[in-house]
């Protein structure tokens, strides 16, 4: 089984519905992120939590929000979904303890807004 | 501004030659840089790394050189196997910050 997993995996909506992508990990890790993938664009940082009490903004957090509902679950809720929110999103989670501190990945939610 | 830089895009490579993917960084402040992989309807799987105090990680057929003076890393992959085409990130981060900066991938293609 996954350790990080992503629902749903593809999504199709259209503008101005709210959407809510949702992360769950076995890992016991206490560090989740949400970044979103595009094309020549890479990897980038929306929120992040180090811990249940945690939110962060990361460099992309407008017009996103995230909810931390337990340590093994964070969601990610875009409120009014408009079209250059279309995008590939990626959950990871990290462990401080780890004497690297890698992040591992889901396995992405494919997003389009029409 | 893109901190961290993969300049191409793409590369093909010839099945049991070397691939060489290069980025660059333009802050001097990060501390660690990562390579990961990624395939086709997967997330990213971390590769190997390499501190800012070393200028060379190995393992098995992967190296990353470091040249801090350059702001520049690459990996090396030798040899090249079919299974290695996959687009490639490197990823820089500041010490303390524990996030990633990403760039922007390169898809490696190797022939066989």
């Amino acid at each position: 089984d996954a350790d990080v997993t992503q629902t749903p995996r593809n999504r199709i909506t259209k503008t101005g519905k709210r959407i809510m992508l949702e992360c769950s990990q076995t890992k016991g890790h206490d560090r989740m992120y949400w970044y979103r993938q595009d094309p020549g664009l890479g990897l980038r940082l929306i929120y992040y939590s180090f811990d249940v009490k945690d939110i962060n903004k990361g460099e992309i957090s407008d017009g996103y929000s995230v909810s931390r509902q337990a340590q093994a679950k964070f969601s990610l809720s875009l409120e009014s979904a408009i079209p250059n929110q279309t995008a590939l999103y990626f959950c990871a989670t990290s462990d401080p303890a780890e004497y690297q501190e890698t992040q591992y990945f889901g396995p992405g939610t494919r997003l389009l807004v029409l | 501004d893109q901190q961290v830089k993969q300049n191409s895009p793409s590369l093909s490579v010839q099945e049991g030659r070397i691939s060489i993917l290069n980025c660059d960084y333009t802050n001097s402040m990060f501390d660690y840089f990562l390579w990961y992989k990624k395939y086709p309807a997967e997330g990213p799987t971390f590769l190997i790394s390499i501190s800012s105090i070393k200028d060379k990680n190995e393992d098995g057929r992967f190296t990353v050189f470091l040249n801090k003076s350059a702001k520049h890393l690459s990996l090396h992959i030798v040899p090249s196997q079919p299974g290695d085409s996959a687009v490639y990130f490197c990823a820089a981060s500041l010490e303390g910050t524990y996030k990633y900066i990403f760039g922007t991938g390169t898809r490696l293609k190797v022939l066989a």
